[in-house]
């Protein structure tokens, strides 16, 4: 129940594509679900993060999209770019923070 | 911004070696987690720490063991190494706010890749 599930593993995709990442859990009491970036050599970063009262959240070129009664979140790349190839982790946790899960990793390729 | 720093960026060691992996946080953030991160499996909660002295185990803390003797420092003790152990090792922090998560996202290290021969 405390799993995260993340799909696909890996993606390519051609500059300006839209690469769609999606995310799975069980967990009713989740209810904070961020995405973490991580270029080679670095730590995961803060990428967007969204909460269940809200279906859609916008930052810049990436949207999260979340589906309560699936218990489902997915994370879309709008003309997406070289510099955005990076490991993507969805996460989820609940109101006290202190225990985030982290989906298994998307690793992305973004070809010139 | 907040800074996490991890001492080392790279350690190789031997089997059975006790090993310190350091992390300090310069935000004064009472939450701490020490992850482990390996191909395909994800990030994987090995100890956090909400306050100084205090520690709860995650999902894999057999093998190891944490000390927070000071609030911004996060200690992993590794008692006797094995080469299962071989890993990168991430530190984070975060805030507890006043229970709005969504305001206290992790913020990590960059890590420190362990090889225990």
């Amino acid at each position: 129940q405390q799993q995260v599930k993340q799909s696909p593993q890996s993606l390519i995709v051609q500059k300006g594509g839209i690469p769609i990442i999606n995310c799975a859990y069980e967990n009713t009491a989740f209810d904070y679900f961020p995405w973490y970036q991580q270029f080679p050599g670095k730590g995961p970063a803060l990428l967007i993060a969204i909460r269940p009262d809200v279906s859609e959240k916008k930052e810049g070129r990436f949207t999260i999209s979340f589906n309560k009664s699936a218990k489902q979140f997915s994370l879309h790349i709008m003309d997406s770019q070289p510099g955005d190839s990076a490991t993507y982790f969805c996460a989820a946790t609940d109101n006290y923070g202190q225990n985030f899960v982290f989906g298994p990793g998307t690793r992305l390729s973004v070809l010139p | 911004d907040v800074k996490v720093t991890q001492s080392s960026r790279y350690l190789v060691k031997r089997t059975g070696e006790k090993v310190f992996l350091e992390c300090v946080q310069d935000m004064d953030h009472e939450n701490m987690f020490w992850y482990r991160q390996d191909p395909g499996l994800g990030l994987r909660l090995i100890y956090f720490s909400y306050d100084v002295k205090m520690k709860e185990k995650g999902d894999i803390p057999e093998g190891y063991s944490v000390s927070r003797e000071k609030k911004e420092r996060f200690s992993l003790i590794l008692e006797s190494a094995s080469t299962n152990q071989t890993s990168m090792y991430l530190c984070a922090s975060s805030s507890s706010g006043t229970g709005v998560t969504y305001n206290s996202p992790l913020h990590f290290g960059n890590g420190t890749r362990l090889t225990v021969t």
